[in-house]
């Protein structure tokens, strides 16, 4: 299995412009997740995805950001306008939930830079 | 509001000695403790993980203590490696489902 993919790997923009970061998950897996890790913050949950429905979007930062699962194996987190503080690595993550809890896999990241 | 607080922010410790870093956590709901490890340029990966059930899990020369009435765990690393040299995060959740709380991490650096 390739694991979790993510594109781009690293991403460099400017201010107001839109972003858009992809994630692939784990085939067969039914949860998806999106974290962003900064070093200030350290490594923060933004939305959680259960068979493509967002359950908890409670620590997305605010509607600048969004994301959207159309599918099983595709997930978007989209900034709009983005601003330099949004500069982060973002993670995706999948798992498969069968009851208890399971090992979330998470994928390479994408580096945002925001100038 | 950090759920989760991990000590230290960073660890130095010689090629052969033992690493140690604790966690503690305030939500009693929460069931599940697993501990990640992360190399730089990679993703958070699970090392190990424990439930409140037991006080400790050992795979290989990682360990996991749990102290349910502190509301504490901690991870163990015996005879250190270089190779171990990563940044370690805690974690936690509860009967919320799959959603993990992370400790702000731990950067651990094995001296050969």
């Amino acid at each position: 299995d390739a694991g979790v993919i993510q594109s781009p790997r690293h991403e460099v923009t400017e201010m107001g412009q839109e972003v858009t970061l992809r994630c692939k998950p784990i085939s067969g897996h039914n949860s998806l997740f999106w974290y962003r890790q900064t070093m200030m913050r350290g490594l923060e949950l933004l939305i959680y995805f259960n068979n493509n429905v967002p359950i908890d979007d409670s620590g997305m930062p605010e509607d600048r950001f969004s994301a959207k699962m159309p599918n099983a194996s595709f997930s978007t987190l989209k900034i709009q306008p983005s601003e330099p503080r949004d500069s982060a690595v973002y993670f995706c993550a999948s798992s498969f939930r069968a009851g208890g809890r399971n090992e979330q896999f998470f994928g390479p990241g994408t580096r945002l830079t925001v100038l | 509001q950090q759920q989760v607080k991990q000590s230290p922010q960073s660890l130095i410790v010689q090629k052969g000695g033992i690493s140690i870093i604790n966690c503690a956590y305030e939500n009693t709901a929460f069931d599940y403790f697993p501990w990640y490890q992360q190399f730089p340029g990679k993703g958070p990966a699970l090392l190990i993980a424990i439930r409140p059930d037991v006080s400790e899990k050992k795979e290989g020369r990682f360990t996991i203590s749990f102290n349910k009435s502190a509301k504490q765990f901690s991870l163990h690393i015996m005879d250190s490696q270089p190779g171990d040299s990563a940044t370690y995060f805690c974690a936690a959740t509860g009967n919320a489902g799959n959603m993990l709380t992370f400790g702000g991490g731990t950067r651990l650096m094995v001296k050969p």
